[in-house]
């Protein structure tokens, strides 16, 4: 198992149906990031939340993160045909003295189909 | 400001050659990552740089890898004596502060023949 691994691995649903992708890890985080990646493409970062924080919302995008659980979850809501992607889960660990720098571990994705 | 800029974004070599890969952050930014991800896999850190000073290297083979920063111009990813398995898409990432969500470049996709 690797830190931050999304679950399902691939999700296909209707224009218009919401989309729920989890993400489990294993260490202590700092943060968690999630991330859309068109095939072919580069990351294009989503929203990052902390490790303080529960839930967090922009736009269509409602993410979520259990410290407790070690896991978070992605809500897209109302989903389009061009949010058809890859969706990657990212954390920054929390190291023992309390401070962190940005190294990004990444999950092996989902991959989301929203059919028109 | 066009964001990370790599080049190229597709790169062909034979084995045994050697490869530049090119990052130029966002300006102002003054944090470079670099990753690489295999086909139908996640990305995998490989480096973390400032200005002129590598501050993590944990995730670059030992050998045959090496990165820069300097102080004028891109950042680059060199790979010497290329093989097979090197073939992958090498993504770079900036930031302007530790902690913040990351700009990520195109990637450049490296083929070994």
């Amino acid at each position: 198992s690797q830190q931050g691994e999304e679950d399902p691995q691939a999700l296909s649903i209707q224009e218009g149906e919401n989309a729920t992708m989890n993400c489990s890890y294993k260490t202590s985080i700092n943060n968690l990031q999630w991330y859309r990646q068109n095939s072919g493409r580069g990351l294009v970062h989503l929203i990052l939340i902390r490790s303080n924080e529960r839930e967090k919302h922009s736009g269509r995008l409602r993410v979520t993160l259990d410290t407790s659980k070690k896991s978070s979850s992605l809500l897209i809501t109302a989903s389009r045909a061009a949010d058809t992607a890859s969706y990657f889960c990212a954390t920054v660990e929390a190291n023992a003295g309390g401070t962190s720098y940005g190294k990004l571990t990444f999950g092996q994705g989902t991959i989301l189909t929203v059919h028109p | 400001n066009a964001g990370v800029m790599q080049n190229p974004r597709h790169l062909v070599r034979r084995r045994g050659q050697e490869a530049r890969l090119r990052c130029s952050p966002v300006k102002g930014h003054s944090h470079v990552y670099w990753y690489r991800q295999l086909p139908e896999e996640g990305l995998k850190f490989m480096v973390y740089l400032q200005k002129e000073n590598i501050i993590d290297e944990s995730g670059m083979p030992k050998e045959r890898f090496s990165a820069e920063f300097p102080k004028e111009g891109p950042s680059i990813l060199r790979i010497q004596q290329v093989v097979r398995g090197d073939s992958a898409a090498y993504f770079c990432a900036s930031s302007p502060r530790v902690i913040s969500g990351y700009t990520f470049g195109s990637g450049t996709r490296l083929t070994v023949v």
